[in-house]
């Protein structure tokens, strides 16, 4: 079946430092990626996405790429904050998933903490 | 803000009770999606409708439905309650229902069970 599967974490991190979290996907057709972040105690916010092969998507200096042939969108960041702790769902949404409409199939989620 | 609207943001009950949880999507929004979150499961889809139709179902229980009025806002209803179904339940919106777009999230309700 389609899933996501991210790295375990906890990710534990200096300020500055760079980030990496893996990401692959196993899928039919072809998928949009996405990556999703949850501060603690809030929904889910949209990080950012990609709708094709090597599609970059960006946003507050993540990046992630997404790769077809390695079925891989890992997210990286060049300098992380503080502020960046917080729990990071990668997500896949296709319209060939049975049963499941364009729902998206998430990851167990990657904890990341960063400290000064 | 994600303009997603859920109420309550927190609810107890008991086993074998029934509960109603809400949802506003954002303006303009044809789609909402329910999720449910939870410790050992993770987030799992439990149901989709687009524009008052029912559009997909996925791990969602015989005792939980849902529906989505002419307004838009959607309802889940969740019966008969165990103690397995304390949980994070999220509401998502999209423009629609296209996998392309986004999903935005609202906070969520939390369901206690005790």
């Amino acid at each position: 079946g389609n899933s996501v599967t991210q790295m375990e974490g906890p990710v534990t991190l200096s300020e500055e430092a760079f980030l990496t979290i893996n990401c692959t996907y196993t899928a039919t057709g072809y998928p949009s990626l996405f990556w999703y972040v949850q501060y603690p105690g809030e929904g889910l916010q949209l990080l950012l996405k990609a709708t094709k092969a090597d599609d970059k998507g960006s946003n507050k200096g993540f990046e992630a790429t997404y790769r077809k042939e390695t079925t891989s969108f890992h997210l990286e960041k060049g300098s992380v904050q503080v502020s960046d702790s917080a729990v990071y769902f990668c997500a896949l949404s296709g319209r060939n998933f049975n049963q499941a409409g364009t729902a998206l199939i998430f990851g167990k989620g990657t904890t990341l903490s960063v400290s000064s | 803000d994600s303009g997603v609207t859920q109420t309550p943001k927190h609810l107890i009950t008991a086993t074998g009770q029934r509960v109603t949880l809400r949802c506003s999507p954002r303006s303009g929004d044809l789609s909402v999606y329910w999720y449910q979150q939870s410790l050992d499961q993770g987030l799992q889809f439990l149901i989709q409708y687009y524009n008052g139709e029912e559009r997909a179902k996925g791990n969602i229980l015989e005792r939980f439905s849902a529906q989505q009025f002419p307004d838009l806002h959607s309802e889940l209803n969740l019966s008969s309650l165990e103690l397995g179904d304390s949980a994070l339940y999220f509401c998502a919106s999209s423009v629609e229902g296209n996998s392309n777009q986004p999903q935005h999230f609202g906070d969520g309700t939390r369901l206690s069970i005790l």
